[in-house]
């Protein structure tokens, strides 16, 4: 039972472009949510979050929209570099059933065409 | 400098013989997470450690073990490995003031048990 999904496995963008990742979750009692991205042979690193009580926040290039009703997040990038190929991973925590939760998504790999 | 340790990153060994993969964190971290990689699967939670003594499993324990004794510390321990725990393993920790849940990844350690 994957709680979290992220159902494009890879995504090619052109430079300068807007790149668009896609999240959907199936528990509602997720409070927060993050986005990881990870280079080859690295740890993931912390890109951007947001808490279950607002709907959007931004970073720069980043930024990120949290739609509750649909549970459903999404990671705008704008403008689009290369430097930004790599392997993105979303996130979800909160309290389940007396447990402390911390769900990945598998991963959507991005790739920015110079 | 602010970082999550593994060793070894790299480790080939056959079933049965016990293994033990070492992380340290030198942010004083409360909360310290096991985590593997597969392809398709994403991360999964092995098993997390709240504090000093603290620790519940995540979502695929079967076969790990982890221990807490010293916060800096939170090594996972293969007992009888399996080629089925052919994985890339990642350490992360994180602090439990304020509101961040960004987790701090180690470099990750790729094991195969043949």
């Amino acid at each position: 039972d994957q709680q979290v999904k992220q159902n494009s496995p890879s995504l090619s963008v052109q430079e300068g472009r807007i790149s668009i990742l896609n999240c959907d979750y199936t528990n509602s009692m997720f409070d927060y949510f993050l986005w990881y991205k990870k280079y080859p042979a690295e740890g993931p690193t912390f890109l951007i979050s947001i808490s279950s009580i607002k709907d959007k926040n931004e970073d720069g290039r980043f930024t990120v929209f949290l739609n509750k009703s649909a549970k459903h997040l999404s990671l705008h990038i704008v403008p689009s570099q290369p430097g930004d190929s790599a392997v993105y991973f979303c996130a979800a925590s909160g309290l389940v059933s007396g447990t402390y939760k911390y769900i990945f998504g598998t991963g959507t790999r991005l790739k920015v065409l110079a | 400098e602010a970082q999550v340790t593994q060793n070894p990153r790299y480790l080939i060994t056959v079933t049965g013989k016990k293994l033990t993969v070492t992380c340290s964190q030198n942010m004083n971290h409360e909360y310290m997470s096991w985590y593997r990689q597969d392809p398709g699967l994403g991360l999964r939670q092995i098993y997390y450690s709240m504090n000093v003594e603290v620790t519940d499993k995540g979502d695929v324990p079967e076969g790990y073990k982890v221990s807490r004794k010293e916060k800096r510390n939170f090594p996972l321990i293969l007992e009888s490995p399996s080629p089925n725990q052919t994985s890339l393993y990642f350490c992360a920790s994180r602090g439990l003031a304020g509101a961040n849940y960004e987790q701090y990844f180690g470099p990750g350690t790729r094991l195969t048990v043949t």
